[in-house]
Order: structure tokens, then sequence, then C-alpha cells
């Protein structure tokens, strides 16, 4: 079983709605990425931290997606204003490096925008 | 840019008989090839890994070997069963931030 934990499972919104989805990565892992799988099972990604410190995002997560991992606490992907192309299985995972090392995935928030 | 390609999307092989998942990519560092499976509802999870040049490297009878002149990483298994039904993805981690996917081969495996 994964020992990464994201929650919730499933989020539904409506369009134009905030929606937040969190992660706890595994423990002793200090990066952290979050990835976008789309209908067609494609892997998009949205933007990774070392600690708390962001290293590279795209330019969609700049605009509409926010993210966090502050210190002794779950980090968070929001999207501020949800649009019918979100709709997408996200997926949290942590390593302990970003390079080399084994991504250790969650089961993901299916997030489902009406 | 670094980038991954797996040419299928789809294969569909009876039980018992053998398979090879095609990975290929591109990078202009030094790269780390990965092989995640993602079953049904599942969380994806590595099956192999390798940044050694030809050197085969083995998981639950799966294989591969990372080529650098070819740029390739191809997936590999002597007899599927029915449990390797899932989504295999190849991974590249290179000198940037990014973990880059392939577009992913679904394999279904029939009795």
């Amino acid at each position: 079983n994964s020992k990464v934990i994201q929650t919730p499972r499933y989020l539904v919104k409506g369009q134009g709605q905030k929606a937040k989805m969190r992660c706890i990565p595994e423990k002793g892992h200090p990066v952290v990425f979050w990835y976008q799988q789309n209908k067609n099972n494609e892997f998009k990604f949205l933007i990774n931290f070392q600690n708390q410190e962001v290293l590279q995002q795209i330019d969609m997560t700049e605009k509409r997606f926010s993210a966090e991992c502050p210190s002794n606490s779950p980090c968070s992907l929001e999207i501020q204003s949800s649009e019918a192309g979100d709709s997408a299985l996200y997926l949290c995972a942590s390593s302990l490096s970003h390079r080399q090392n084994t991504l250790y995935f969650g089961a993901g928030t299916r997030l489902s925008v009406l | 840019g670094d980038s991954v390609t797996q040419t299928e999307g789809l294969v569909t092989l009876t039980k018992g008989l053998p398979v090879m998942l095609n990975c290929t990519y591109q990078t202009t560092y030094s790269p780390f090839l990965f092989w995640y499976v993602q079953h049904l509802n599942e969380a994806p999870k590595l099956l192999l890994k390798s940044s050694t040049d030809n050197k085969r490297t083995e998981h639950q009878g799966f294989y591969a070997t990372l080529h650098k002149s070819s740029s390739s990483f191809h997936l590999q298994k002597s007899s599927v069963q029915l449990s390797d039904s899932a989504l295999y993805f190849c991974a590249l981690g290179t000198g940037g931030y990014k973990v880059v996917f392939g577009s992913g081969t679904r394999l279904l495996v029939s009795p």
C-alpha cells in the first residue's frame, strides 16, 4: 500500500469553483511532485517542491493553479477557478530526490468539474 | 527538450506469450530510466529502473536494458500473466527537476 496519502479521493466541483486537494508525502522524502493524469492516461507535470521551495512549475500552474508544501503540514494543490478541462486524476508523488530516485505515488484525487 | 516516446498505445496478448513494450527517449543529460506500472484504480508504482548502460535489470519477471547508443529502454517479459494487465509508463529523470513520462501502453492479457 502507498505511503503517500492523498485526500480526498474524489472531488466534484462546478465550473468557476475552487478545488483543493492535499498530499502527505512519505516520511523523510523532501521532494514532492504533482502530476495531472488526463482521460487518455497521459501524465502532465504541474509542479514540484524540495522541502517548502518550488523547484519547477509549468505556465498553467502559475495562472490558475497554486500549490504549497508548508513544513509540518500536508502539501496542497488548489485550482482557483475550475474549468471542465481540469477534470482529471491528480497524482502526488514523493521522492528522495528529483532526478534519479523512485517516485512514490499516492492513489490520486479524481476531480470532476461539471 | 527532454522527452519519452512509447509507440504502442495498446498491446493485447494471450497468457503465456512474450511481450516487449517500446520506450525511447531524448535528453542531453545523463539519463535515469524508469518503468512504472499502474493497475486499475491504483497508484502507479515502480517496476524497474536503470542508469547503467547495457546492463539488464529485472524485477517480477520483467526485464529491461538501457541502451544509450539507441536511447532505448524497452520492457520485456517472456511469459505474460493475466495479472500483468495494466498501464505501463516509461519515465525519464534528467538534469532538470522534472521526471518526464511517456504516454503509456495499456497491456491486456487474455486467457
